[in-house]
């Protein structure tokens, strides 16, 4: 079946734009994860969603960052007023049941913020 | 707070010979450690789970809770090993999976 998906897989944008970055998790998962990948930083954790809510947004790393999940399925990562440090690559990954369960991810999408 | 090490940024070794990817780990309650993996062009991908004491592609890790490691090991190293590798550490009570920085490990012909 299908996988994970995230679009767009490139986003170039200027300092100080708003970008939104879309997740479509596999069906019938009920958990979403959003990490950002920095170049010689491992996968840093963003937030999670169990359904529509998010019980832990602590790895947002600043209020321009936001994210929301509706009818149990697509998400996006909004970041407002983008800065050069904003610059990863932001995967996205979904979990049918429990912890312990695989999470899958996306390809991910290059953001790169001129 | 948990924590995952990974010493190793790069690691090389000869075809045929062992390999052993280092991971440390931080974490007040019982562990649940995971290997990712991440080839060539590819999406990142679950290799192994402490949980199910599996061994996938030949790899296999142990838990040793007395020094906090959970290191991934393979005794005859293949060139499609070559790839990125993640120790990861899932804390059950926020269902957060915290990533080590990753292993390079590249196989020599």
């Amino acid at each position: 079946g299908a996988g994970v998906s995230q679009s767009p897989s490139n986003k170039v944008t200027e300092k100080g734009k708003d970008v939104e970055l879309r997740c479509d998790p596999i069906s019938g998962h009920t958990a979403l994860y959003w990490y950002r990948q920095s170049l010689g930083q491992g996968l840093e954790f963003l937030i999670y969603f169990q359904g529509n809510s998010a019980p832990d947004k602590s790895g947002l790393p600043s209020d321009r960052f936001s994210a929301e999940r509706t009818g149990g399925s697509v998400s996006t990562l909004t970041i407002q007023r983008t800065q050069q440090e904003d610059s990863a690559v932001y995967l996205c990954a979904s979990r049918e049941g429990g912890g312990t369960d695989t999470q899958y991810f996306g390809p991910g999408t290059r953001l790169t913020v001129l | 707070a948990q924590r995952v090490t990974q010493p190793e940024k790069l690691l090389s070794v000869f075809k045929g010979a062992p390999v052993e990817l280092k991971c440390n780990y931080s974490y007040s309650g019982s562990p649940e450690l995971f290997w990712y993996v991440q080839y060539s062009r590819q999406r990142l991908q679950l290799l192994l789970r402490h949980i199910s004491r599996e061994s996938i592609k030949g790899f296999t890790a142990d838990l040793n809770k007395g020094e906090t490691s959970f290191h991934l090991k393979k005794p005859f190293a293949q060139e499609e090993d070559s790839a990125m590798y993640y120790c990861a550490l899932l804390n059950f009570g926020n269902e957060k999976l915290t990533f080590g920085t990753g292993t390079r490990l590249t196989i020599i012909p």
